[in-house]
């Protein structure tokens, strides 16, 4: 069975910085891509960067680009998010998710890891 | 940047209806899309893949169509386990959701 399980997110200032992890299991982690996705507190969905199993290659949403580095460890099964600078506007709850590169959707998420930028 | 709008944003419907959300790009994504449903509290689910392929597991009273700029997700007879908000996502150039459906108890 398909885990994933966030964690890291917390109450940050405006400027600090913070890294998500996401925990997989029940897949060959090192096989698939994966992506982390974010909603705002009673607002719609919103990509946020991508990584490759293949060959690392990474993509960023133009809203965190420069400020967000998305890694992988594949030997621990682990996808990070490393936030910085962050803004009021990166308030969200923040979903891990598989990524599926053949057809471009994401076949599993996880349950969120909530982050708050607020002074 | 390629604009994912639905229509209508909220719907009322009762069990048992015929029930079709749009999904409309601001340019041509062939057939990369997807449709995911969501219910408070929980992470969305992946329902269609490429517009029209329902994933494993999904009931067929779902159905997905459409190709280029305008798409459909129809739920044949809505069941009370159906009332949830419903995104489409594109996969054409990078991703983008649309703002969400959401379907509510008339």
């Amino acid at each position: 069975e398909v885990q994933l399980l966030e964690s890291g997110g917390d109450l940050v200032q405006p400027g600090g910085s913070l890294r998500l992890s996401c925990a997989a299991s029940g897949f060959t982690f090192s096989s698939y891509d994966m992506s982390w996705v974010r909603q705002a507190p009673g607002k719609g969905l919103e990509w946020v960067s991508g990584i490759r199993g293949s060959d690392d290659n990474t993509y960023y949403a133009d809203s965190v680009k420069g400020r967000f580095t998305i890694s992988r460890d594949n030997s621990k099964n682990m996808l990070h998010l490393q936030m910085n600078a962050v803004r009021a506007e990166d308030t969200a709850l923040y979903y891990c998710a598989k990524w599926r590169y053949s057809s471009g959707d994401f076949d599993y998420w996880g349950q969120g890891t909530l982050v708050t930028v607020s002074s | 940047d390629i604009q994912m709008t639905q229509s209508p944003s909220t719907l009322s419907a009762s069990v048992g209806d015929r029930v079709t959300i749009t999904c409309r790009a601001s340019q041509s994504i062939s057939s990369w899309l997807a449709w995911y449903q969501q219910k408070p509290g929980t992470a969305p689910k992946l329902l269609i893949y490429e517009a029209s392929t329902l994933e494993s597991g999904v009931p067929s009273r779902f159905r997905g169509s459409g190709f280029g700029t305008d798409f459909t997700l129809t739920i044949s007879s809505l069941q009370p386990d159906d009332f949830a908000t419903y995104y489409c996502q594109q996969y054409n150039t990078y991703w983008t959701f649309g703002q969400g459906t959401k379907v509510e108890i008339k």
